[in-house]
């Protein structure tokens, strides 16, 4: 069965640090791959998606990730991060032509002003 | 345009009762979901719907039921409810853009408590 890892389960940060967050899957085929947010008290939101093409997508807010096949990831990135991006991040992968995703674990982000 | 809507928001149950989780779109949507969140585990989908008409299920299917009762609406329910069903429940549903399956539409969830 696939799997998702996210591999950073909890990260602090201080405004205007960078950020990096990890996800990698296990489906060796054709995959749809998402970042979802998750606000304090919400529910979940759609960061960014990759389908084709380019594999560095950018999404709302300043995050963007990359996919790299080679290495079966889809890590979310944010040079700067800001006191509202105090969330929960989830990873899901849809491998191509199934109807249900995977999700990972989620991390949990915090950031101090 | 309310997107997914759940209800109730909040719900809390004695061990043994049972009740619905109701859930509809207004997006035309063809698939349905029902997944729970616990604290540390992530997203587990409980039953989906791919389509009106069908449903299958998913990675935590036992204690609950479903029913695709049209294409908007989705319910969930717990025909005997046990502590361990203390969750956070959403539902979600995807259309079908082409071949790409496009992203989860969620609702803002229901917060049960069996005690």
């Amino acid at each position: 069965a696939q799997s998702v890892s996210q591999h950073n389960h909890h990260v602090i940060l201080s405004e205007a640090a960078s950020l990096e967050l990890g996800c990698n899957y296990s489906y060796g085929g054709t995959v749809n791959l998402f970042w979802y947010v998750q606000y304090p008290g919400q529910h979940l939101q759609l960061l960014l998606k990759y389908f084709s093409g380019d594999p560095l997508v950018k999404g709302i807010k300043g995050f963007e990730a990359e996919f790299i096949k080679s290495k079966f990831s889809f890590n979310l990135r944010k040079p700067s991060v800001q006191w509202s991006d105090t969330a929960e991040y989830f990873c899901a992968v849809n491998p191509g032509g199934s109807y249900i995703p995977t999700f990972g674990r989620g991390t949990s982000l915090i950031v101090h002003p | 345009n309310a997107g997914v809507t759940q209800t109730p928001k909040f719900q809390v149950l004695k061990t043994g009762q049972s009740m619905t989780l109701q859930c509809a779109q207004d997006m035309n949507h063809n698939s349905m979901y029902w997944y729970r969140q616990d604290p540390g585990m992530g997203l587990r989908l409980i039953y989906y719907s791919a389509s009106e008409g069908t449903t299958d299920k998913g990675e935590v299917p036992n204690g609950y039921n479903v029913s695709r009762l049209n294409k908007r609406e989705f319910s969930l329910r717990l025909e005997s409810a046990a502590p361990s069903q203390t969750s956070v429940y959403f539902c979600a549903s995807r259309r079908l853009a082409g071949d790409n399956p496009g992203e989860l539409f969620f609702g803002e969830g229901s917060r049960l408590t069996v005690l």
